[in-house]
């Protein structure tokens, strides 16, 4: 079955730390897609990368940069510099084809909370 | 505007109540989902649309009914409700296919008395 995994349930970090969100997967299928999205307080979720499973590039957009390797199946998230804003809850989720490739769903994992203090 | 609104944001009803929830989306897309999310709980899907069909009931009570009307807009009608379900519901949409991110509008945050 697929699942995800987020080891780390809390982390606390001082402004201009860096720190490392981590999350592992698990999937039988050779084509999957692979996302991290972020929930801060307000409660919506911001949709911040998506990585397919033929790309292994790590990929890096500002403070934030991903590392995808498939042979440990994990995708884990890196933030540099943290500031306060960067504060919320993070989650990783691997994608599921649904009604023959039509749409998707995807699977959570149970989020890693980021507090960042001042 | 964002690409995906709801209404209401917050609500609170009685077990005997029936109450709806409105998602629409702004972003041309094909597909439409509803989510639950409870503390201490992974986002659970709940429903999911296809160019307006239910492709996925992923094991709901019927005490959630969930009704598609276009490709825009996206109901989950509640009746009956238990304590248990109170959560925050979330919608989402996106272009289709599994090479596609999920759009979240900002959630319900329901509470059942």
């Amino acid at each position: 079955a697929q699942k995800v995994t987020q080891a780390q349930t809390e982390i606390s970090v001082v402004e201009k730390e860096d720190v490392t969100l981590d999350c592992v997967y698990e999937t039988r299928d050779t084509t999957y897609y692979l996302f991290w999205y972020k929930q801060p307080p307000s409660g919506e979720l911001v949709f911040l990368i998506r990585r397919n499973s033929f790309d292994e590039q790590n990929e890096i957009s500002g403070r934030y940069s991903w590392n995808f390797q498939k042979s440990t199946s994990s995708f884990n998230f890196t933030i540099t510099a943290s500031q306060v804003v960067d504060s919320a809850v993070y989650f990783c989720a691997l994608s599921e084809a649904l009604y023959g490739g039509a749409t998707n769903k995807l699977i959570f994992g149970t989020g890693t909370l980021l507090a960042v203090q001042p | 505007e964002t690409g995906v609104t709801q209404t209401p944001r917050h609500l609170v009803m009685g077990m005997t109540n029936k109450k709806s929830l409105k998602c629409e989306q702004h972003l041309g897309h094909n597909a439409m989902y509803w989510y639950k999310q409870s503390a201490k709980k992974p986002l659970e899907l709940m429903f999911v649309y296809s160019l307006e069909e239910r492709v996925e009931n992923n094991s709901v009570p019927s005490r959630f009914s969930p009704e598609c009307p276009n490709s825009s807009h996206l109901f989950l009608h509640l009746h009956t409700l238990q304590p248990e379900d109170s959560a925050l519901y979330l919608c989402a949409s996106s272009q289709g296919g599994g090479a596609y991110e999920q759009y979240f509008g900002p959630g319900t945050r329901l509470t059942v008395t």
